[in-house]
């Protein structure tokens, strides 16, 4: 178990550009989610995934936001024409079905992809 | 999800018990308590969750009140290491759902 693992660890961007963001979830969690956290403020959920379907997505994933998780396995989060606003630490987190993990259940982050945007 | 209530931040003494407090007076019978904790530039991570009995693992024990209206986690033997921010969520347990973090206490071990 090598733990929730994300890519960059950080990225310095301009504005208006695209960046794209990589989790690779801890082998047989079939649940994903994606959150943001700015600086002072605890994590906010922005959408999560169980196996490849996206089944909830946060009014704070703008239409600029695209998250996908193509195989049930690594997921992307993409931000298109980044703006200042989204300069933030991106967390990753995941967990096990409730048929393996029961009343067990919990969420495991990632170190999180720290964006700057200039 | 029910919200809670955490003082903003607090010390305390290395190698003494660390309590920290949440109020979560309108908690649902079928919701949980659980303690994350993230220290600086890390990802979050989890510590203890409960329903209504208290528990304790390896990290911390969690007391919660009869009424399940407050609960308190304790860390046994705070050490330097244990400087973080620690966040209380309160949760329909197993459903998928996502975690709803307030702004945690701020904790600070001091030699």
């Amino acid at each position: 178990d090598t733990g929730v693992s994300q890519d960059p660890r950080h990225k310095i961007t301009k504005r208006g550009q695209n960046v794209t963001f990589r989790c690779d979830p801890i082998s047989e969690h079939n649940r994903l989610y994606w959150y943001r956290q700015t600086l002072g403020q605890g994590p906010e959920f922005l959408t999560y995934f169980q196996n490849e379907a996206q089944l909830e997505k946060s009014r704070l994933l703008s239409d600029r936001f695209s998250a996908e998780r193509p195989k049930g396995s690594f997921s992307t989060l993409e931000i298109q024409r980044t703006e200042q606003g989204d300069s933030a630490m991106y967390l990753c987190a995941s967990s096990l079905p409730y048929r393996l993990a029961g009343t067990k259940e919990t969420q495991y982050f990632g170190p999180g992809t720290r964006l700057l945007v200039l | 999800d029910a919200k809670t209530t955490q003082p903003t931040s607090m010390d305390c003494a290395e190698g003494r018990a660390a309590n920290l407090p949440c109020n979560h007076s309108t908690i649902s019978g079928n919701e949980y308590v659980y303690w994350y904790r993230q220290i600086h530039s890390q990802g979050p991570q989890y510590i203890i969750h409960g329903l209504k009995n208290n528990e304790t693992n390896e990290m911390a024990s969690l007391i919660i009140t009869e009424d399940r209206k407050s609960s308190t986690l304790i860390l046994p033997h705070a050490t330097l290491r244990d400087t973080a921010v620690y966040y209380c969520i309160v949760r329909v347990g197993a459903a998928g759902n996502k975690l709803t973090f307030g702004g945690g206490t701020r904790v600070l071990v001091k030699p």
